[in-house]
């Protein structure tokens, strides 16, 4: 069984341009959660789709956005860069929600400049 | 709210025993722990559910206290591949499960 597929896998863009990363979840999953890692921060939640809906996002602000698709594929948008956008975001799938083991994809280095 | 997890690094020789503990500040449904590798992305440990249930698929043992919204990973008799940062991540009423800062885990041959 392929695992969750994450591209582009490293990007750099420049302040001001916006970006879009593309999560691919494991077959028969329907959750796909969002997350940003920075160094001493951990696993900051972005957003949860679930049948094509936001069920749930974290605190960030709106120039962060989502979507999901029929297939359970999953993109994220972020809208004027910022140099503190500058991060790995993993891309995670599960079964169901909430309550069931998440797998996570290797993530997409973003590199703001 | 995101959990406070400790202690946040830890040194063991292998073969010793560790404790990662997990705290929130409101009541917790579930407790999650992953478990990420440099370079890597995390994999799943354990959930711990509300009530006592337990899911995992690792030799590793933990405890879930409702009362003190706290939970525990218990890592006992380290070895090398044990190595790595640890996550909690809690679920509470408002069903996202929001991540700790991580404890890394450094095992010395």
């Amino acid at each position: 069984k392929a695992g969750v597929t994450q591209t582009p896998r490293y990007l750099i863009k420049t302040r001001g341009q916006q970006v879009t990363l593309s999560c691919s979840p494991i077959s028969g999953h329907r959750s796909v959660s969002w997350y940003q890692q920075t160094p001493g921060q951990g696993l900051q939640f972005l957003f949860e789709y679930f049948s094509e809906t936001q069920r749930n996002k974290g605190n960030f602000p709106g120039r962060f956005s989502g979507r999901q698709f029929s297939n359970s594929r999953s993109e994220m948008n972020v809208s004027t860069l910022e140099l503190g956008d500058s991060a790995l975001y993993l891309c995670a799938s599960s079964i169901d929600r909430n309550l069931y083991e998440q797998y996570f994809g290797p993530g997409t280095r973003l590199t703001v400049t | 709210q995101q959990p406070v997890q400790s202690p946040q690094a830890v040194i063991l020789r292998e073969g010793e025993d560790a404790v990662i503990n997990c705290s929130s500040s409101k009541a917790l449904y579930s407790v999650h722990w992953y478990r990420q590798k440099h370079g890597e992305a995390p994999v799943f440990l354990m959930i711990l559910l509300k009530g006592g249930e337990q899911k995992g698929h690792e030799k590793i043992s933990a405890s879930f206290n409702e009362k003190k919204q706290q939970s525990s990973l218990y890592l006992t008799a380290s070895q090398l591949s044990y190595s790595g940062t640890y996550f909690c991540g809690t679920m509470n009423r408002d069903d996202k499960i929001i991540f700790g800062k991580g404890t890394r885990l450094h095992i010395l041959p």
